[in-house]
């Protein structure tokens, strides 16, 4: 039971224009959700964090926006780069209910030039 | 930087041999995870420990794998005995909670199993 999902396995964007990967959940329980990138032959890194007591949350070219009604959220990249290109996972907690991360399957992320 | 350290970083085995992975969390991180990366199942939850105490490893088959904290320095996963489908990479993971949830993972243990 995928209790977090990422639909689209793969992302083409070109460099400079923006990049949307989206989430989607089934467990209303969840309270707290992350992005994490991950490059080949290493371990994932933390990207940015939403609470559910908010929409948005913005840090330099990365915004994560929460819809909590559609059980959705977005990460968008503006304006794409090179270094973006990566596998971007969605996550998500309850806090409170051991704070365990849930992932959803990852998106590959390529910014062509 | 503080880093989680994960060693070896890969292993190669025949089916049946016994396999351990080790971890060496952030310092002063109380919780640790363990997960599995496999192509189809993305990022899969094994087992984590708070203050060296289990606390769930529902994710875990029991029969051959087990996760053990001796001491707050060293998370250790075993295989025994491994089977061609554990092959995938392993990470380890510490954090804090209920600070900040970006909790920092190791570069992984690439297991593979012949």
């Amino acid at each position: 039971d995928q209790q977090v999902k990422q639909n689209s396995p793969s992302l083409s964007v070109q460099e400079g224009r923006i990049s949307i990967l989206n989430c989607d959940y089934t467990n209303s329980m969840f309270d707290y959700f992350l992005w994490y990138k991950k490059y080949p032959a290493e371990g994932p890194t933390f990207l940015i964090s939403i609470s559910s007591i908010k929409d948005k949350n913005e840090d330099g070219r990365f915004t994560v926006f929460l819809n909590k009604s559609a059980k959705h959220l977005s990460l968008h990249i503006v304006p794409s780069q090179p270094g973006d290109s990566a596998v971007y996972f969605c996550a998500a907690i309850i806090t409170g209910g051991g704070n365990k991360l849930t992932f959803g399957t990852g998106t590959q992320l390529k910014v062509e030039l | 930087d503080a880093r989680v350290t994960q060693t070896p970083r890969h292993k190669v085995t025949e089916m049946g041999q016994e396999v351990t992975m080790r971890c060496q969390p952030i310092l002063g991180h109380n919780t640790v995870f363990w997960y599995r990366q496999t192509m189809m199942q993305g990022l899969e939850l094994l087992a984590y420990f708070r203050n060296r105490a289990p606390l769930d490893d529902s994710g875990m088959p029991k029969d051959r794998f087990s996760a053990e904290m001796p001491d707050a320095t060293l998370a250790t996963l075993k295989i025994q005995p491994s089977e061609p489908r554990d092959s995938a990479v392993y990470f380890c993971a510490s954090g804090l909670p209920p600070g900040p949830y970006g909790y920092t993972f190791g570069s992984g243990t690439r297991l593979t199993v012949v």
